[in-house]
């Protein structure tokens, strides 16, 4: 079945660094990904998405790259801020059909240290 | 936009009773509402998913008669825990997709559920 591998597990920057969360998909007829936050004790935060049809997507500090050759696509958090401290999960999902059913990533914890 | 509410925030029931969760899009109707499980340190794993009037679709391992689902309208999922033991006790997440045809889904802010 379809499988979402995500990297590292923690991740640990100074505040100010950029920070990096890598995804592998499986299932080559995924066309939906989107990055969810989630701070301790909360529900997933949606942060930023980004469909099959572009290559990255770009909301402040928050970017996404896709590459669909590779089947992976990535998170990028710029200028980091303690705020930023959570786990970041990463999905995949394909549409039309199976009623955008997500496959998740096993999630990152980030810790931004100031 | 785009808010979803669940209720209650935290519930503990003894062992052998039944308790209901409920799960509300508050600013949009949901043509699909999902269910997931999520232990501690761990990824979400879903349990169910629900269409506003038909019955729920539940994944492999989930037992449909111990988490009922109901989508009674296009604001509101409910999961009931029947005969909850303690390894029921984990953080139940819903989520919920708009009607237009947009593939985002947002989520509730979760339901811990402590079986003692």
């Amino acid at each position: 079945g379809e499988n979402v591998e995500q990297h590292p597990s923690t991740l640990s920057v100074q505040e100010g660094d950029s920070a990096v969360i890598k995804c592998t998909y499986s299932d080559s007829a995924s066309n939906y990904f989107p990055w969810y936050k989630q701070e301790l004790g909360k529900g997933p935060q949606l942060i930023i998405d980004i469909r099959s049809n572009v290559g990255e997507k770009k909301d402040q500090r928050i970017a996404v790259t896709l590459n669909k050759t590779a089947k992976h696509f990535s998170l990028h958090i710029t200028e980091t801020q303690p705020e930023d401290s959570a786990v970041y999960f990463c999905a995949a999902s394909r549409h039309p059909g199976g009623y955008n059913k997500l496959i998740f990533g096993a999630g990152t914890r980030l810790a931004v240290h100031p | 936009g785009a808010v979803v509410s669940q209720h209650p925030s935290r519930v503990i029931c003894k062992s052998g009773t039944s308790v209901k969760i409920e799960c509300r899009s508050l600013d949009f109707q949901a043509t699909t509402m999902f269910w997931y499980r999520q232990f501690p340190k761990q990824s979400l794993m879903l349990m169910a998913t629900s269409n506003e009037g038909s019955k729920a679709t539940y994944e492999q391992g989930v037992e449909k008669d111990k988490f009922l689902i109901n989508h009674a309208s296009l604001t509101l999922s409910t999961l009931t825990v029947t005969s909850a033991h303690p390894e029921d006790s984990s953080f139940y997440i819903c989520s919920a997709r708009a009607l237009t045809g947009t593939y985002e889904q947002y989520f509730g802010p979760g339901t811990r559920l402590t079986v003692t």
